[in-house]
């Protein structure tokens, strides 16, 4: 069955960092690109980059350029995104989501994980 | 702001036919495929229609997707009280060099 699995809910402090970790099973991490997208209270979604497992090379949105880092650790299908500095405007469920390819080219997200809630408050 | 503009919320009775609109511009919509998502309460999103148009296995054939100029639609006919979820519309957005979202329509069915 394949799967993302997630780590739990965080609890921040503002101006903290924080590391959100995504065990792939069922398939081989390094064989599609890794992306993240958050959600915050009653909000739309919010995609904040990916990952290649594979190279490790990155691409993240504007927004977030300069305070997250997604790496990976392939020995244990794990991929992993921290955000630092962070403020109240960071609360929110954030997703990872496997990048499938279609056979004409189109690409879509499946499947998700199940999603960390990440609180920042002080 | 979402990029994408979708309706806040859309309501049906159960047997009825509903559509949930999204627009974007030339740089999303119009020069790539769209995705619809479907987000049940609590629950993470889960692919509905890729490529404008297409059901993976599963999916009952009650939901349709189209894509027309800067414009999809969603379709599901035979509403059923389960369908109750939000719905997330995504394209690739050329000019931002991200996904982009709408920003998601809550569906009721009375």
């Amino acid at each position: 069955q394949v799967q993302l699995v997630q780590s739990g809910a965080e609890v921040k402090k503002p101006g903290a960092s924080v590391r959100v970790s995504c065990k792939a099973s069922g398939y081989s991490l390094t064989g599609y690109y890794l992306y993240w997208i958050r959600q915050a209270p009653a909000q739309g979604l919010e995609c904040m980059g990916w990952i290649n497992p594979n190279s490790g090379d990155t691409n993240y949105a504007q927004k977030f350029q300069g305070r997250v880092t997604m790496t990976r650790d392939t020995s244990i299908m794990t991929a992993y995104m921290e955000l630092r500095r962070l403020t109240s405007d960071d609360t929110a469920v954030y997703y990872c989501a496997r990048e499938w390819l279609g056979p004409d080219g189109a690409v879509w997200f499946d499947p998700w994980g199940q999603g960390t809630l990440v609180t920042v408050s002080s | 702001q979402s990029v994408l503009t979708q309706p806040p919320s859309a309501s049906g009775t159960p047997g009825q036919r509903v559509t949930i609109s999204c627009s974007g511009g030339s740089s999303s919509i119009a020069s790539n495929t769209i995705n619809w998502y479907q987000q049940l309460p609590r629950m993470a999103p889960k692919v509905l229609i890729h490529s404008n148009d297409q059901r993976p296995s599963g999916v009952p054939d009650r939901f349709s997707g189209s894509k027309s100029g800067t414009s999809a639609s969603l379709a599901i006919s035979g509403l059923q009280s389960e369908d109750e979820a939000i719905y997330y519309c995504a394209a690739w957005d050329d000019s931002l060099n991200v996904w982009v979202f709408g920003g998601g329509t809550k569906l009721t069915v009375l």
